[in-house]
């Protein structure tokens, strides 16, 4: 089945230690966003590619960066993670309508819950 | 701005009740409308969507209809189940853009 995948499920960190999260996708959509959800909150965007192009929200720490070296995977690093950092981190995809596809509908991967001791 | 307003959880029902979580809007445009659900340590699944006015979308014995006179797409079910307990997130998009604004999300928790 086409899906999005994410690695690990669960990432144990130390405080400022980097760390980084992995997404493939295997729906071949163009479009691979990242969100932190923090406990009981809505997910939050942190920022998305369109094809090979880099769209960060305006509040979006420094901290946090991201790197999709092809159309099937997306990273978010994580320079030197904080307590108020730990969070799920979801991936979704979708596929533009210039491809045939519907932009605003997303499809999520099943998170990757960061800890920081 | 785009902003969404869910009824607050959490929900408790017995099973077989009917269930209705309000979810209203504020958009500029003419948005496209989706629920999320999201069970226990999982990611986002997407439930329905409608993307135009009076549009009904369904699955998995939900509904929601989109109404653009009260700005409202309320999430219907008419027997919930215990497997039916999670959290369920509205959200919209407007103008085929990438983004998505979320409600702040409704627990649902059914009992027998």
């Amino acid at each position: 089945d086409a899906m999005v995948i994410q690695n690990p499920r669960y990432q144990v960190t130390q405080f400022g230690k980097p760390v980084t999260l992995s997404c493939s996708q295997t729906l071949n959509h163009n479009v691979m966003y990242w969100y932190q959800q923090k406990s009981s909150q809505a997910p939050k965007l942190l920022f998305h590619y369109y094809d090979k192009d880099f769209n960060n929200e305006a509040d979006t720490p420094d901290n946090f960066q991201s790197r999709r070296p092809n159309t099937s995977f997306c990273f978010l690093d994580i320079r030197s993670p904080g307590l108020g950092d730990a969070a799920m981190y979801l991936c979704a995809t979708s596929r533009d309508r210039a491809v045939g596809g519907s932009t605003d509908t997303q499809y999520f991967g099943p998170g990757t819950r960061l800890t920081v001791l | 701005g785009d902003s969404v307003t869910q009824m607050e959880g959490p929900v408790t029902l017995s099973e077989e009740a009917f269930l209705t979580i309000n979810c209203t809007y504020t958009a500029t445009g003419y948005p496209s409308l989706f629920w999320y659900v999201q069970y226990p340590g999982e990611g986002l699944q997407l439930l329905l969507k409608a993307t135009k006015a009076d549009d009904k979308g369904s699955n998995k014995g939900f509904e929601a209809t989109y109404r653009k006179e009260t700005t409202s797409f309320h999430l219907e079910k008419g027997s919930v189940q215990v497997s039916d307990s999670a959290v369920y997130f509205c959200a919209l998009s407007t103008g085929g853009g990438n983004k998505l604004t979320f409600g702040t999300g409704t627990q649902l928790k059914v009992e027998l």
